[in-house]
């Protein structure tokens, strides 16, 4: 049972650039979360989904689009990349809002120069 | 507004000594939910525990117990013992019942970056 796995693990992109991330779960999990982690900071939420075919906004959407055609698969894409955007970006998935633990990936370091 | 504090930015200790962290939340609702994360050194993060609003009991697991008190709006975590594989940043996070406006977001505090030196 993988859990939640995310490629890559690191990525540097030049300003500009666009790039996709990858997240998938196998737990059959309702919800799917994408974050990032700034140094020292906490989690913050960029997008979410509730099922497939349904996305929406977190706290910092700007500069990112997702999707979700399937239950497994919840990518975020990354277009016109900035230094701004250089952050650890984390996959996470649950069974339910709320009341469920949220299951995270390993990790995407990504690096804007 | 929902808030979670974590006021220890930073906690060294050694090996075998007990250790605390605390968390303190606000929420306006009745029916939440609180979380503990470990982020090692390796990066990920992983689920520790899981309480609700309406359970105030204390739990053990282990080395690990946590003390969730409403009076105080405070769910600590207490690692006996300590060990040098508990070297971590611990996050505490609060979620509300999902409802309109609610945009189904942990609220998460920043952390306690525990060192635990041999």
């Amino acid at each position: 049972n993988a859990g939640v796995t995310q490629t890559p693990k690191f990525r540097i992109l030049k300003i500009g650039q666009s790039m996709t991330l990858q997240c998938t779960q196998d737990m059959n999990h309702n919800y799917m979360y994408w974050y990032r982690q700034d140094p020292g900071m906490g989690l913050k939420l960029i997008y979410y989904s509730v099922g497939a075919g349904i996305t929406d906004k977190g706290e910092v959407p700007n500069g990112y689009n997702v999707s979700r055609s399937t239950t497994e698969d919840f990518p975020l894409r990354l277009e016109l990349a900035a230094p701004s955007q250089t952050s650890v970006y984390f996959c996470a998935s649950s069974y339910a809002f709320s009341s469920y633990e949220q299951y995270f990936g390993p990790g995407t370091r990504l690096t804007v120069t | 507004a929902q808030k979670v504090t974590q006021a220890q930015t930073e906690i060294s200790v050694v090996e075998k000594e007990d250790v605390t962290l605390d968390c303190v939340y606000e929420t306006r609702d009745t029916t939440y939910y609180l979380f503990w994360y470990k982020q090692p050194p390796s990066g990920e993060l992983v689920f520790l525990i899981r309480r609700n609003s309406f359970d105030e009991q204390n739990e053990i697991s282990g080395r690990y117990s946590w003390n969730f008190q409403k009076s105080t709006s405070s769910f600590n975590f207490t690692i006996t013992a300590s060990q040098v594989v508990d070297s971590a940043v611990y996050f505490c996070a609060l979620s509300e019942a999902p409802r309109a406006g609610n945009n189904r977001k942990l609220i998460w505090g920043l952390g306690t970056s525990l060192a635990v030196n041999p």
